[in-house]
């Protein structure tokens, strides 16, 4: 299995900060970088992906990626207590996707 | 129209037993998985069907028996259940051949093993 690391969390944030999650891959022939929001007893579902070196912003959402240093994170601006998941990095490595063990983060109203 | 559905969503069987999952997407993608997701949340990739050919295979014991009839169907069969099995499944589809292709998940099948 491709390594993909994050920080497990669990991540507290009070309500209007900003959260940072990170994540590391291993292969550096990934291609295409994605993170997916999961809430309790859901299905994870995709809130934003990236594909070149740099910013990509998305209302209160922003990824960034660095692929010299094998690295992609995601800042969620205004962190609402609607946030509260689990936030999972995944890395598409030769159209098969490698997923991190997840972040838990908590918002507090 | 639900995009990827699976079913059944909650399997509670004894060891030993036999089961199937089936999954079904009508998003027209190429390519279909099946990840395991343990109790601390890791999805674990186990399976991925192109066109209905099997192009990966994690290490996954000879126990789970992926089947494709065709590119809209991968149902998953699991033959003499352990404990360790007990976990929620999802079938996943995407854009095989495109890099920047999405995975679209089902809700999950819970599998409990007693």
């Amino acid at each position: 299995q491709k390594e993909v690391e994050q920080n497990s969390g669990p991540l507290s944030v009070p309500e209007g900060a900003i959260a940072s999650l990170n994540c590391t891959y291993s292969d550096r022939g990934s291609q295409s970088f994605f993170w997916y929001r999961q809430y309790s007893g859901k299905s994870p579902e995709l809130i934003m992906s990236i594909y070149s070196n740099g910013d990509k912003e998305d209302g209160r959402f922003t990824a960034q990626l660095n692929k010299a240093s094998q690295y992609v994170s995601l800042l969620i601006r205004d962190s609402q207590p609607s946030d509260s998941a689990t936030y999972l990095c995944a890395v598409n490595t030769g159209n098969q996707f490698y997923f991190g063990t997840g972040t838990s983060l908590t918002v507090i109203p | 129209d639900t995009a990827v559905s699976q079913t059944p969503k909650y399997l509670v069987t004894q060891m030993g037993n036999d089961k199937s999952i089936k999954c079904e997407q009508n998003l027209g993608h190429d390519t279909m998985y099946w990840y395991k997701q343990d109790s601390k949340k890791f999805l674990k990739i186990m399976f991925s069907y192109n066109n209905k050919e099997l192009i990966i295979n994690e290490t996954v014991p000879n126990r789970f028996s992926p089947k494709s009839p065709d590119k809209a169907h991968l149902n998953l069969h699991i033959n003499s259940l352990e404990l360790g099995d007990s976990a929620v499944y999802f079938c996943a589809s995407s854009n095989g051949g495109v890099v920047t292709g999405e995975l679209f998940f089902g809700e999950g099948s819970r599998l409990t093993v007693l």
